[in-house]
């Protein structure tokens, strides 16, 4: 059985500053996607970033950006240039590439920018 | 990318009754997903819903306590039976299409009173 760990329940940075969030898993399986979902007050899970495990390259998106370490299974999150808006739930997550197409979570973080 | 509109938002329920959540999307998929939030809580899977065949129940949950109906290959039901206050969470749908990304609607916030 796969597992995600996210070691940090809450964090709290200064706006502009850069953050990181944790995350690792726990799985025998070679092909697999990760993710990082963002759950503001909404409660809309809204996907952040994802990475395939086959890749190397660790994948970026505009202020977003993972350090993905397959042999240690990490998988964190960066956030620079934090801003008001980023302030949420994130959740780390795990997808199989064969079979269920379900997503296993991690129990998430609470992030708080702060003006 | 998919659009997914989930209803109703929020309920508040009396113990012992059911409430039906619905999950529409905007195109076809083949899975969909329904998942639990407790208070505070990560997001764990209760279902996942395949058009023509039976739901597939994680471990902890069972089909008379949470049925699941996927008639086509828009739409879903996710039905909390019996409920208690322990019932009380947000019930998210999800639709996924080759493993590149998991659509989510918006939740349903579920207080049983």
């Amino acid at each position: 059985a796969q597992t995600v760990t996210q070691s940090q329940p809450e964090m709290s940075v200064q706006e502009a500053e850069t953050v990181t969030l944790s995350c690792t898993y726990d799985t025998s399986e070679n092909n697999y996607y990760l993710f990082w979902y963002k759950q503001p007050p909404s409660r809309q899970m809204i996907l952040v970033i994802r990475q395939e495990a086959y890749k190397q390259q660790n994948a970026t998106e505009n202020r977003f950006s993972v350090n993905f370490q397959k042999a240690a299974k990490s998988f964190s999150l960066k956030i620079s240039d934090s801003q008001l808006g980023d302030t949420a739930m994130y959740f780390c997550a795990f997808m199989i590439i064969q079979g269920a197409q379900k997503l296993v979570f991690g129990q998430g973080t609470r992030l708080t920018i702060n003006p | 990318s998919a659009v997914i509109s989930q209803k109703p938002s929020r309920d508040i329920c009396q113990r012992g009754t059911s409430l039906t959540i619905q999950c529409q999307v905007d195109s076809q998929v083949t899975m969909m997903f329904w998942y639990r939030q407790q208070p505070g809580q990560s997001l764990t899977l209760i279902a996942t819903a395949n058009q023509g065949s039976e739901a597939t129940y994680e471990s902890g949950f069972v089909i008379d306590k949470f049925p699941i109906s996927r008639p086509n290959l828009t739409f879903s039901t996710l039905t909390v039976s019996n409920m208690s206050p322990e019932d009380s969470s947000i019930y998210l749908c999800s639709a996924g299409e080759g493993n590149t990304e998991a659509f989510f609607g918006q939740g349903t916030r579920l207080t049983v009173v």
